[in-house]
């Protein structure tokens, strides 16, 4: 079974400049994610997606951070503009989980994307 | 709200010899909680996860994990470490209701030195 997909693996951009990351999930995964890691951190959530549904963009900087989900598939993160902070690696993850309140299903996790802003 | 707390930044140990990683939790309701390992330059890889049932739970490359309910612990264990065991592992937590993303600990750095 093919793993979770991100490209590209390395961006490196200048401040106030913008970036997209796109991701892959394993086939027939409904659920997927975006976490932001930070060097010496563990993973932050920043959305959840169900499908092609928000069902968690609570911690997503919303003035400089989007995502969205077309067909309930491949799934782009983009930030603009960018900041020093954003520095990080940007994990996708995904899941099988269909239904609320349904078993907890292993969350599977791409290479990710080092973002380094100048 | 969930958190995860992993005390040890560092944990150092002799290959063959006995290994554990440990990891404390913090949530409201039943906890499900995981372990992931990261190698360098690459995504977290799963290893074990408790659910429910037999507190002592099994996963990949020998690595096993023991649920503590009364010390809220879930401590990674293995019984003889490889020196390819190096690398950083994530404890994490979650719950079935509501908001079902992973809280992740700051992560331990295990080096098996051979």
């Amino acid at each position: 079974e093919a793993g979770v997909a991100q490209s590209p693996r390395y961006k490196i951009i200048e401040k106030r400049q913008s970036v997209a990351f796109w991701c892959n999930p394993i086939s027939g995964h409904a659920t997927l994610y975006w976490y932001q890691q930070i060097l010496g951190q563990g993973p932050k959530l920043l959305i959840q997606f169900q499908n092609n549904g928000v069902v968690d963009d609570s911690q997503l900087p919303k003035d400089r951070f989007s995502a969205e989900r077309l067909k309930g598939v491949d799934s782009t993160l983009k930030i603009q503009p960018a900041k020093l902070e954003d520095s990080a690696v940007y994990l996708c993850a995904s899941s099988l989980e269909r239904l609320a309140g349904g078993a907890p299903d292993t969350q599977y996790f791409g290479p990710g994307t080092r973002l380094t802003v100048l | 709200a969930q958190s995860v707390a992993q005390p040890e930044d560092q944990v150092n140990v002799a290959e063959g010899n006995p290994l554990t990683v440990k990891c404390t939790y913090s949530v409201s309701g039943n906890p499900y909680l995981f372990w992931y390992v990261q190698y360098p330059n690459r995504g977290l890889q799963f290893l074990l996860k408790y659910i429910t049932g037999d507190n002592l739970v099994k996963g990949s490359y020998g690595f096993e994990a023991e649920f503590n309910k009364s010390q809220t612990s879930f401590h990674l264990k293995k019984p003889s470490a490889l020196v390819s065991d190096s690398a950083l592992y994530f404890c994490a937590v979650r719950v079935n209701t509501g908001r079902r993303a992973l809280t992740f600990g700051s992560g331990t750095r295990l080096q098996v030195q051979p």
